[in-house]
């Protein structure tokens, strides 16, 4: 199956820095990579999300891009404030392959503290 | 309304207890899940019902049993539970489970432990 890297696994920056985060995934049937945002008690809200026919995305102060050669995406976040602070998932999807339908394979999780 | 809703938030229950969770959406999606999380890991997938019909499960042990009702509701009954069973359960929801990759939204989650 899919194999999600993601880093760094902990990330703390001042507030109105920018802050950064990769994953490199390893099947190049992936076509789909949302990213998540878990704050303490809650469940993942999906932030942000890209398919493979795109190389960037931008909603406000959050941009995905994907260089699909090198099999990598990030996430970029800008003018971070405290309450960016949270887990950031990334995710990887599988166009349809018989068991891999549709299924969500997650990076490992990136805990960003955002200090005022 | 983008809400997927679990109930209860917190349950606590002993290794012999039959306890259910549940999970309600109201947003037309045909597609609802149940992940498992342990503190500071992703998520991972349970089961999958695809217009109420179980399209998934993991290999997950038999003291975990999924239903569907209908395509609001989701439930997981748990029976027999071992104390390492004790994580955050997720719901989720997507318009389709399909090869569109669609977007997941997710629950708040029930904290479970077993004691």
């Amino acid at each position: 199956g899919e194999n999600v890297e993601q880093h760094p696994s902990t990330l703390s920056v001042q507030e109105g820095d920018s802050a950064v985060i990769k994953c490199t995934y390893s099947d190049s049937a992936s076509n789909y990579f949302p990213w998540y945002k878990q704050e303490l008690g809650k469940g993942p809200q999906l932030i942000i999300d890209i398919r493979s026919n795109v190389g960037e995305k931008k909603d406000q102060r959050i941009a995905v891009t994907l260089n699909k050669t090198a099999k990598h995406f990030s996430l970029h976040i800008t003018e971070t404030q405290p309450e960016d602070s949270a887990v950031y998932f990334c995710a990887a999807s599988i166009e349809n392959r018989g068991s891999t339908l549709g299924r969500l394979y997650f990076g490992r999780g990136t805990q960003l503290t955002v200090w005022p | 309304d983008t809400e997927v809703t679990q109930t209860p938030k917190h349950l606590v229950m002993g290794m012999t207890n039959k306890k259910s969770l549940k999970c309600e959406q109201h947003m037309g999606h045909r597609a609802m899940y149940w992940y498992k999380q342990k503190a500071k890991k992703p998520p991972e997938l349970m089961f999958v019902y695809s217009y109420e019909k179980l399209s998934i499960n993991e290999s997950v042990p038999s003291r975990f049993s999924p239903e569907c009702p209908n395509s609001s509701l989701l439930n997981l009954h748990l029976h027999a539970l071992q104390p390492e069973d004790s994580a955050l359960y997720l719901c989720a929801s997507s318009q389709a489970h399909s090869a569109m990759n669609e977007k997941l939204f997710f629950g708040s989650g029930t904290q479970l432990s077993v004691l």
